[in-house]
């Protein structure tokens, strides 16, 4: 079946300017989870919706971040006022709903602010 | 001190050789385990889980867990060019449903 899907996969954007990157997760999954990963470094976590339970939004970085599930299904994070530091890939990952089941993860958006 | 530490690397092993992979973390009561493999440029890929002490195998690969030693690797026998990328360990703590990555040992297999 399809993978979890990003879009897009390419941003780039001005300092200032707002963002929305997608996430399409694997059909059925409940638990979807967005990472930042910068330029030679490791994943870090930002926020994790299970089902209907409110998201944990403890790895957002700033009160610009925001990202919200719609259906229990496709995830936008929304970026305001990005800044040169946003700049990052921004991957996405699903599971069918346990935190101990294999995260499954997409492509990712390449954001680059200007 | 990092939740969960690896050595950036590089790792430099020859062809055929065993690579050997190191991670550790801090919470003691974490639960699952994983070593996800990314090459340049992608996203990460699971390469094995491990939940339990002891080794648990899958071809070439071998993931060892020892919670009292708060420590994890990863084995990578017969090494081929194509294992060239970088391995990054990931811990569940407790308590929590989020996967804490450390920052990736990059693995390079040389002919």
């Amino acid at each position: 079946g399809a993978g979890v899907s990003q879009s897009p996969s390419n941003k780039v954007t001005e300092k200032g300017k707002d963002v929305e990157l997608r996430c399409d997760p694997i059909s059925g999954h409940t638990a979807l989870y967005w990472y930042r990963q910068s330029l030679g470094q490791g994943l870090e976590f930002l926020i994790y919706f299970q089902g209907n339970s409110a998201p944990d939004k403890s790895g957002l970085p700033s009160d610009r971040f925001s990202a919200e599930r719609t259906g229990g299904s496709v995830s936008t994070l929304t970026i305001q006022r990005t800044q040169q530091e946003d700049s990052a890939v921004y991957l996405c990952a699903s599971s069918p709903g346990m935190a101990q089941e294999t995260q499954y993860f997409g492509p990712g958006t390449r954001l680059l602010v200007l | 001190q990092k939740e969960v530490e690896q050595n950036s690397g590089p790792l430099s092993v020859p062809e055929g050789a065993i690579a050997s992979l190191n991670c550790t973390y801090s919470d003691r009561v974490s639960q699952s385990f994983f070593w996800y493999r990314q090459y340049s440029g992608k996203s990460p890929e699971l390469i094995m889980s491990i939940y339990s002490n002891g080794d648990k195998e899958d071809g070439r690969f071998t993931a060892q867990l020892n919670k009292a030693s708060q420590y994890v690797s990863l084995l990578i026998r017969d090494s081929q060019p194509s294992d060239s990328a970088t391995y990054l360990c990931a811990v569940t703590p407790g308590g929590s449903d989020k996967l804490i990555f450390g920052t990736g040992t990059r693995l390079q297999v040389f002919p």
